[in-house]
């Protein structure tokens, strides 16, 4: 158990449609990273906050978005769902910002749109 | 394009044998992750590589890093099945920004 939680374990929603998921940090963890893993793309860094505050960008969609609120907790959020979007979503935590230090993967979020 | 790339892709191989699992990049970094993954399961960090001529080392699995030749290599020592799973490299790349991409994996078998 690497501290990390994300809610919900399954997702199952229809194209077109928004969901929301929610990754919380390891205790004194300031950063959150998100990432999409699917069969097509492999593993892909989509983004990172530190401290509340949008750190780095990696190749996440217009259509999606993320925060992190004072609490560190972190949310993604996935709107006008297409059946591409169908993959696993991992957030992980790390204890600062810089890119030296080890990340904490939460077990995932499995995404289906239909 | 930036790129990263593992090979082999899957390797099987027999308990007691030594392997090596290569990962290139395309891009100048300095900073690398290793990563493993069971089937069905989350990303496990392994080895944090931050320099040039970086080495660790953790039970059978060794981590090295040569960014003169944007190669890292994950050697096995003495196979055992317990290490059956998928790695993963990632490299950071800074463009102004950090930026994580990870390599294609290599899903490994260890056959009894």
């Amino acid at each position: 158990d690497s501290g990390v939680t994300q809610t919900p374990k399954h997702l199952i929603t229809a194209t077109g449609q928004r969901v929301t998921l929610r990754c919380s940090p390891r205790s004194g963890d300031l950063s959150v990273y998100w990432y999409q893993q699917s069969l097509d793309q492999g593993l892909q860094f989509l983004i990172q906050y530190y401290n509340g505050e949008e750190r780095a960008k990696g190749n996440i969609l217009e259509r999606f978005s993320a925060q992190q609120f004072p609490d560190l907790h972190s949310e993604l959020n996935l709107s006008s769902l297409e059946l591409g979007d169908s993959a696993l979503y991992f957030c992980a935590s790390s204890v600062a910002q810089g890119a030296v230090y080890e990340q904490f993967f939460g077990p995932g979020t499995r995404l289906t749109v239909l | 394009e930036l790129k990263v790339e593992q090979n082999p892709l899957f390797l099987s191989m027999q308990e007691g044998k030594n392997y090596t699992i290569y990962c290139n990049y395309s891009t100048t970094s300095d900073r690398l992750y290793w990563y493993r993954q069971d089937p069905g399961k989350s990303l496990e960090s392994l080895f944090v590589l931050l320099s040039n001529g970086a080495v660790k080392q953790e039970g059978r699995l060794m981590a090295s890093l040569d960014t003169k030749a944007r190669l890292s290599t994950l050697h096995i020592t003495a196979a055992v099945h317990d290490l059956s799973a998928t790695y993963f490299c990632a490299v950071v790349v800074a463009s102004g920004t950090y930026k994580y991409i990870f390599g294609t994996g290599t899903r490994l078998k260890v056959l009894a």
